[in-house]
């Protein structure tokens, strides 16, 4: 079974601060994929980025960037200057392919204040 | 080009009673996955219609079933209401390619209570 942890439940920075979410995965697959949504209050999820296992280079995307950890089985994700609009619950998944089923963890609350 | 659809927005059932949740994937996707996300939760999987099929089952029980329409939409119907059914439902749509995991795209969507 698969399974997502984030282990950070809520993390609070002052603005221009950056931040790392963590994310911690678990299957027995080799070919898998991993997510990382965007929740803002209006509930819609919104998607940041998706990894293949077998590429473990560090996507950089603006101020976001992503550093996927085979080894460790990781996929943690940092904002860089966080700003209020980054305000949100961040949420890690996996996926196995093949039918796209997700499997989500329990989501990290940020909040960026002034 | 519309995103996404759910409806409706909200819904308040009593304990026992059916619902039925709507949801429109986006232009030119042909797969519809339904979540469950319970309050200070990650989304669960519920289940996967594609071409008009339950694909993928998650672990919900039989009062959860759906529906896929030759336009892709989809329903999520929940019979015999539990208090525990109080949550946000998720609708996705995707594109069915080979063996990848394509990009979910998700509705705003809809959120019930059970009283």
């Amino acid at each position: 079974a698969q399974k997502v942890t984030q282990a950070q439940t809520e993390i609070s920075v002052v603005e221009k601060e950056d931040v790392t979410l963590d994310c911690v995965y678990e299957t027995r697959d080799t070919t898998y994929y991993l997510f990382w949504y965007k929740q803002p209050p209006s509930g819609e999820l919104v998607f940041l980025i998706r990894r293949n296992s077998f590429d473990e280079q560090n996507e950089i995307s603006g101020r976001y960037s992503w550093n996927f950890q085979k080894s460790t089985s990781s996929f943690n994700f940092t904002i860089t200057a966080s700003q209020v609009v980054d305000s949100a619950v961040y949420f890690c998944a996996l996926s196995l392919g093949g039918g796209n089923k997700l499997t989500f963890g329990t989501g990290t609350q940020l909040k960026v204040e002034l | 080009d519309a995103g996404v659809t759910q409806s409706p927005t909200h819904l308040i059932k009593t304990r026992g009673q059916q619902v039925t949740l709507r949801c429109s994937p986006k232009s030119g996707h042909d797969t519809v996955s339904w979540y469950q996300q319970a309050l200070g939760q990650g989304p669960q999987f519920i289940f996967q219609y594609y071409e008009e099929e339950e694909r993928q089952r998650g672990n919900f029980p039989d009062r959860f079933s759906g529906h896929q329409f030759p336009n892709y939409s989809s329903e999520l119907n929940v019979n015999a209401l539990l208090l525990g059914d109080s949550a946000l439902y998720l609708c996705a749509s995707s594109l069915v390619m080979g063996q990848g995991a394509n990009e979910q795209f998700f509705g705003p969507g809809t959120r019930l209570t059970v009283l």
